[in-house]
């Protein structure tokens, strides 16, 4: 079965911690993309990143970097110094070879991050 | 550049009426979606479509249609309306989800009571 599972509901941060949002998805395919969005309190979509599964490489965007595990099959998410308008909910999604038209979402993880 | 255009924003609906939520985009993707959040949870997907007169569905289908006679627009009706469809209903297009992210409207929020 093709799932993706985000096991924090919410995370509270001060602000200026660094914060790290865990993702552990599950599918059998070898080839799969990886995305992570993000949903402000203004509830619009805000994509940040895709990764297909032979790109292993960490990325870095800013204060935003992605570690990518195809052994734990995690890509999880970490903002650095993180400030209040970090503050949103974030999903993690999956596209798998099975089902190409289709991104399959995690429940999110809603971040709070107080001043 | 508009993207992903949803009408209504906002809608409340007694139970048993029908409406249709509208989404059209201006960026020639073949691929449409549409899904919806209820509160505190992901998204799910409800209907989607690869290209103007193909659709399909998804993981909650039940209680809506779709059509897509265009490349443009693909609206979706809900035809006897019920309590568990209040939710936020999103939008969203891509020309391939292997190659590009998928973009979202900003969502209607419907409410029936």
């Amino acid at each position: 079965a093709q799932k993706v599972t985000q096991a924090q509901t919410e995370i509270s941060v001060v602000e200026k911690e660094d914060v790290t949002l865990d993702c552990v998805y599950e599918t059998r395919d070898t080839t799969y993309y990886l995305f992570w969005y993000k949903q402000p309190p203004s509830g619009e979509l805000v994509f940040l990143i895709r990764r297909n599964s032979f790109d292993e490489q960490n990325e870095i965007s800013g204060r935003y970097s992605w570690n990518f595990q195809k052994s734990t099959s995690s890509f999880n998410f970490t903002i650095t110094a993180s400030q209040v308008v970090d503050s949103a909910v974030y999903f993690c999604a999956l596209v798998f070879s099975g089902g190409y038209n289709k991104l399959i979402f995690g429940a999110g993880t809603r971040l709070a991050v107080h001043p | 550049n508009a993207g992903v255009t949803q009408t209504p924003k906002f809608r409340i609906l007694k139970i048993g009426q029908s409406m249709t939520l509208q989404c059209t985009q201006d960026m020639n993707h073949n691929y449409m979606y549409w899904y919806r959040q209820d509160p505190g949870m992901g998204l799910k997907l409800i209907y989607y479509s690869v290209g103007a007169g193909i659709t399909d569905k998804g993981e909650v289908p039940n209680g809506y249609n779709v059509s897509r006679s265009t490349t443009e627009d693909f609206p979706l009706r809900l035809e006897l309306a019920a309590p568990s469809q209040t939710s936020v209903y999103f939008c969203a297009s891509s020309y391939s989800l292997t190659s590009s992210p998928l973009h979202f409207g900003n969502g209607t929020r419907l409410t029936v009571t």
